[in-house]
């Protein structure tokens, strides 16, 4: 079956701590991105990746990073700088070769901190 | 930079009824606008995708349009049935842009 995934599902830490959430894609699929979505906020993008070992920021990149070392891997890292982490984190893909941009997305990590 | 808003924020309608969910956006240049459904503690299910070049799409009882003059697209839901309670969100972009998520109406229908 063809999709992406997330794990884990739900993820608990310590205020303090790094965390990083995975996003793992076999759809070979170019882009790759990272929302975050809060009560009332709907989502916001934190990274974007067109390509491997290139990744742009979004409109609230402070806080996190990225990396994509492989085409079908974009993990997220949490860091302790993130002043409000305690989110539903979402990842998604898209093929720009067609140029449609049409995303596909995981089922999402629910991260609290505490 | 493309705005996308989606009114109402809740919506509750009797099954069985016909239901029109509206998106509207400020950059009327959009490259593309998709429809997505999302269910409580859930990812995005993608429903339709309007390209620019395109008026209309359709999936089962599932029917968007696109006016890119009037900065509008529409959901329309024939025979709403319980299992269509969800959050449905629309999103578009601009041509090299990001896509840009409307908050979503969350559609409850009653049995």
């Amino acid at each position: 079956d063809g999709g992406i995934t997330q794990s884990p599902k739900y993820l608990f830490r310590k205020e303090g701590q790094n965390v990083t959430l995975s996003c793992e894609q076999n759809l070979n699929h170019d882009a790759m991105y990272w929302y975050r979505q809060d009560p009332g906020q709907g989502l916001r993008l934190i990274y974007y990746s067109q390509i491997v070992n290139d990744f742009q920021k979004g409109d609230i990149a402070e806080g996190y990073s990225v990396s994509r070392e492989k085409k079908e891997s974009f993990p997220l890292t949490v860091t302790s700088a993130q002043k409000n982490p305690t989110a539903f984190y979402l990842c998604a893909s898209s093929l720009t070769r067609t140029g449609t941009y049409e995303q596909y997305f995981g089922p999402g990590t629910r991260l609290t901190v505490t | 930079k493309q705005e996308v808003t989606q009114i109402p924020a809740a919506l509750s309608v009797p099954e069985g009824e016909n239901l029109v969910l509206n998106c509207s956006f400020t950059d009327s240049a959009i490259y593309n606008l998709q429809w997505f459904r999302q269910d409580p503690g859930k990812g995005l299910t993608s429903l339709l995708l309007i390209q620019s070049s395109q008026r209309e799409q359709t999936s089962g009882r599932l029917n968007a349009s696109l006016d890119k003059s009037s900065g509008r697209s529409t959901l329309y839901i024939a025979a709403s049935q319980p299992g269509d309670s969800a959050t449905y969100l629309c999103a578009g972009s601009s041509w090299g842009d990001k896509i840009i998520f409307g908050k979503g109406t969350r559609l409850h229908i009653l049995p």
